[in-house]
């Protein structure tokens, strides 16, 4: 049963320090996407890639937020320095170009105090 | 660009009564047509898509939706809820062929005893 798995469920930590959350895409997917959901705003989509190059990061504050494919196994959401305002639960998700549907990892809830 | 409009984020259903969630769409092209749906504490899942063809689509868990391109809709239904209906559905539209979703605000759905 393949599905998208994302490291750490649960992040504590503090105002100020580095956060990494990590995604394993579904195997042969060759499109990622990262989305921050809150209470307030709901889903936002944070950045997209495709063939393991970003080609959309316009929902990302660029000064503390980035978003990476070392290879095509793992995707790297990092923030730095973290701020209480971060606080969400960050979902990845990873499809095909050439299928529609997107599938979706069961999330990273972050909190920063 | 494309946009999704989801009514009423809390939606109140009795247990065997109708479940009807809104969905209505902007696209500047033939949309495909989503719904997903969140359980507490877990991750998106889909319920089901309008691609192409038959504009009735039924999905999982006893829940279908009517494309209507006239109304611009998408709208879900179920006959009789469940308990186990409890949870947040999405809306989502994207352009034909790309795998790149924009999703509504979600329905928060209580179903009452």
């Amino acid at each position: 049963d393949a599905r998208v798995t994302q490291t750490p469920r649960h992040k504590v930590t503090e105002m100020g320090q580095e956060v990494t959350m990590r995604c394993q895409p579904i195997l042969g997917h060759n499109t990622v996407f990262w989305y921050r959901q809150t209470m307030m705003q709901g889903l936002e989509l944070l950045a997209y890639f495709r063939n393991r190059a970003p080609l959309d990061d316009s929902g990302m504050p660029k000064d503390r937020f980035s978003a990476e494919m070392p290879d095509a196994t793992l995707a790297t959401l990092k923030i730095q320095p973290s701020e209480p305002r971060d606080s969400a639960v960050y979902f990845c998700a990873s499809g095909l170009t050439s299928v529609d549907e997107q599938f979706f990892g069961p999330g990273t809830r972050l909190t920063v105090l | 660009a494309q946009s999704v409009t989801q009514l009423g984020s809390h939606v109140s259903v009795s247990e065997g009564a109708l479940v009807l969630l809104r969905c209505n769409y902007s696209s500047s092209v033939p949309p495909y047509l989503f719904w997903y749906v969140q359980y507490p504490n877990q991750g998106l899942q889909l319920l089901l898509k309008y691609t192409t063809g038959a504009t009735l689509v039924k999905g999982i868990n006893g829940f279908e939706a009517e494309f209507k391109k006239s109304e611009t809709s998408f709208h879900l239904t179920k006959p009789s809820a469940h308990m186990s209906d409890a949870a947040e559905y999405f809306c989502a539209v994207s352009p034909y062929g790309n795998n790149r979703l924009a999703f509504g605000k979600g329905n928060q759905v209580v179903v009452i005893p």
